[in-house]
């Protein structure tokens, strides 16, 4: 059972445009959400994260939005640039009902292509 | 080093072999971590350390995969009798304290047992 979901393995974005990346989660126990970013032969990288007690966090051309009631984040990137062509993972940890507040949960990954 | 290093990066082992995959994590960080990823997945926890103290290994898959940290900096992770289940890269990561933190990762380990 996946506890953390991204449903789109792929997606291709216009260099210049927004870049739209989507994360559902099932699980009422977590309340903190990472964003990593990986590329090839490479291991993930942290790119950004959120809490629960907040609904957005920017960084840069980086912004995650989190939807509690609907259990959903999405980061989105503008504007992309083709050097932000890798794969995205969404994870999420939690404290909440016992937790554990270190163990990451991760969805499969979404792919992401910036074209020139 | 500057971020978290593993080795080998690549390995191939033959069913029934034991191996033996090293993690330097970033210096002073307190945690360490062990993720497995499967092709097209996203990496699952294997185990987690604080300092020299394995405080969860409950994502290791059987009594095959045993993790050590003795003196709270390097880590190794084992895997007796290899089976071709076990091929995937596994992950290490590390972060300065524990809990609802970012973690570094390295590179990863490549395993592929034939």
């Amino acid at each position: 059972d996946q506890q953390v979901k991204q449903n789109s393995p792929s997606l291709s974005v216009q260099e210049g445009r927004i870049s739209i990346l989507n994360c559902d989660y099932t699980n009422s126990m977590f309340d903190y959400f990472l964003w990593y970013k990986k590329y090839p032969a490479e291991g993930p990288t942290f790119l950004i994260s959120i809490s629960s007690i907040k609904d957005k966090n920017e960084d840069g051309r980086f912004t995650v939005f989190l939807n509690k009631s609907a259990k959903h984040l999405s980061l989105h990137i503008v504007p992309s640039q083709p050097g932000d062509s890798a794969v995205y993972f969404c994870a999420a940890s939690g404290t909440r009902s016992g937790g554990s507040n270190y163990k990451l949960t991760f969805g499969k990954g979404t792919l992401l292509t910036v074209n020139p | 080093g500057a971020g978290v290093s593993q080795s080998p990066r690549y390995k191939v082992a033959k069913r029934g072999q034991d191996v033996a995959l090293r993690c330097d994590p970033i210096s002073g960080h307190v945690s360490l971590f062990w993720y497995q990823q499967a092709l097209g997945q996203g990496p699952e926890f294997l185990t987690y350390f604080q300092n020299e103290a394995q405080l969860d290994k409950s994502g290791l898959p059987s009594d095959r995969f045993f993790a050590e940290r003795p003196e709270g900096s390097v880590s190794t992770l084992k895997i007796q009798r290899t089976q071709q289940e076990d091929s995937a890269v596994y992950l290490c990561a590390s972060s300065f304290s524990s809990g609802n933190t970012e973690a570094f990762f390295g590179q990863g380990t490549r395993l592929t047992v034939v």
